[in-house]
């Protein structure tokens, strides 16, 4: 079974500044994807990032990256010169690499992103 | 469209009544997926289509929650004799790589199901 664990429920971060959402994960799993997504206030969601666990290069993708600690399970989002518009909620998912009818994503409680102008 | 549509946005019933969801997903997009969100949570998976079959129903809650999928296209999710623990956001997604690794899913907007 897959946990993901994400301890900050609500963060408030000034305009421009650079913010952290930390991402921990339990799996026994050798094999596993990594996700983030976003949920503005309409609801829906948005896929931001994504980390193969036999990913050696961090990924980023524009002002998002993701700071992978695999010995530590973490899988932390960065987002670089925070906008207003990035406020919203944040989910980390994950889904094991088991076989081809293993397709779920098991999602945290998410973190709510507050940018202050 | 070009994304993933639900319909009806928002549902309001009364317990111990019948309740049909309904999504529309990306054209081409052979996988499915239904998932739900309780208020302040994360999202629950509930069950996965390639085509029409379900390799995975792990999460359905119970037998009073079911789905179908015609073809590769629309899927009804019903949940009879609904309960108030079944007030949710009931969120589909849909994908095309299915099996690959870095299997992005896209997700519709979601139906409110408020159970009185």
């Amino acid at each position: 079974a897959q946990k993901i664990t994400q301890t900050q429920p609500g963060m408030f971060v000034q305009e421009k500044e650079a913010v952290t959402l930390d991402c921990t994960y339990d799996t026994s799993d050798q094999s596993y994807g990594l996700f983030w997504y976003k949920q503005p206030s309409s609801g829906e969601m948005i896929f931001l990032i994504y980390q193969g666990s036999y990913d050696e290069q961090n990924a980023t993708e524009g002002r998002y990256s993701l700071n992978f600690q695999k010995a530590r399970k973490s899988a932390n989002l960065v987002i670089s010169a925070s906008q207003l518009g990035d406020s919203a909620m944040y989910f980390c998912a994950m889904r094991a690499h088991l076989n081809f009818g293993n397709e779920k994503l098991t999602f945290g409680t998410g973190t709510r992103l507050t940018i202050i102008p | 469209g070009a994304g993933v549509s639900q319909s009806p946005s928002n549902k309001v019933t009364e317990k111990g009544k019948d309740v049909e969801l309904r999504c529309d997903p990306i054209s081409g997009h052979t996988a499915l997926y239904w998932y739900r969100q309780r208020l302040g949570q994360g999202l629950e998976f509930l069950i996965y289509f390639q085509g029409n079959s379900a390799p995975d129903k792990s999460g359905l809650p119970s037998d009073r929650f079911s789905a179908e999928r015609t073809g590769e296209s629309v899927s009804t999710l019903t949940i009879q004799r609904t309960q108030q623990e079944d007030s949710a956001v009931y969120l589909c997604a849909s994908s095309n790589l299915a099996g690959e690794f870095d299997n992005e899913q896209f997700f519709g907007p979601g139906t409110r199901l408020t159970v009185l």
